[in-house]
């Protein structure tokens, strides 16, 4: 098993550019999480999914969008980069409530 | 509403000591679980224990144990035994396990652990 697959691994961004964060896991996993880490801080969630179909916003959404048309993969977009937005982000998986958070390796972007 | 608390920003210990990383939350939700993380200089985060509300004994996993203290809200985590492969961020986190809170899991905002000789 892969786990839970995060790409791209490193990004540079210009402010105003648009991208996509892919995330994949090969679990079954119903519940995804995209959490965000800034510099010697703690992780804060952006958006939540907790089947196909189906998202929510979490605690620091503004600037980004997600969808979940299948069971596996849940992309995080960024439309129009800040600088605000540079950080590290990761994305997570769970089938059950009581099981460990699985996490992808993160994405470190950087917009200049 | 959740929250985590880590009041340590930084802890040093002397390799082979044991150390005790502190770690209160705040949740109206009788049923939760609490997890500790370890993040390293690479940057993954790794699982080290978990502890549900009920459980009726304190969880271990190793060196790692947890110190739940429910009626103060407290679940601290304490290394045994330090190396100096354990000089790390360690992150504190809460569920809350009832239906509609989708399992999201709320972190502290850690605490950065140095071993030294």
């Amino acid at each position: 098993n892969a786990g839970v697959t995060q790409t791209p691994k490193f990004r540079i961004l210009k402010i105003g550019q648009s991208m996509t964060l892919q995330c994949t896991q090969d679990m079954n996993h119903n519940y995804m999480y995209w959490y965000r880490q800034d510099p010697g801080m703690g992780l804060k969630l952006i958006y939540y999914s907790v089947g196909a179909g189906i998202t929510d916003k979490g605690e620091v959404p503004n600037g980004y969008n997600v969808s979940r048309s299948t069971t596996e993969d849940f992309p995080l977009r960024l439309e129009l980069a800040a600088p605000s937005q540079t950080s590290v982000y990761f994305c997570a998986s769970i089938r059950r409530a009581t099981e460990k958070l699985f996490f992808g390796s993160g994405t470190q972007l950087s917009v200049l | 509403a959740q929250k985590i608390t880590q009041t340590q920003p930084g802890m040093f210990v002397q390799e082979k000591e044991a150390v005790t990383l502190d770690c209160t939350y705040d949740t109206s939700d009788p049923s939760y679980g609490l997890f500790w993380y370890k993040q390293p200089s690479s940057g993954e985060m790794i699982f080290l224990i978990y502890q549900g509300s009920y459980d009726q004994q304190n969880a271990t996993e190793g060196r790692y144990s947890l110190n739940f203290q429910k009626a103060r809200k407290s679940a601290n985590l304490v290394i045994s035994a330090s190396q100096l492969g354990d000089s790390a961020m360690y992150f504190c986190a809460m569920r809350e396990l009832n239906t509609g809170t989708a399992s999201k899991l709320t972190f502290g905002t850690g605490t950065r652990l140095q071993v030294t000789l």
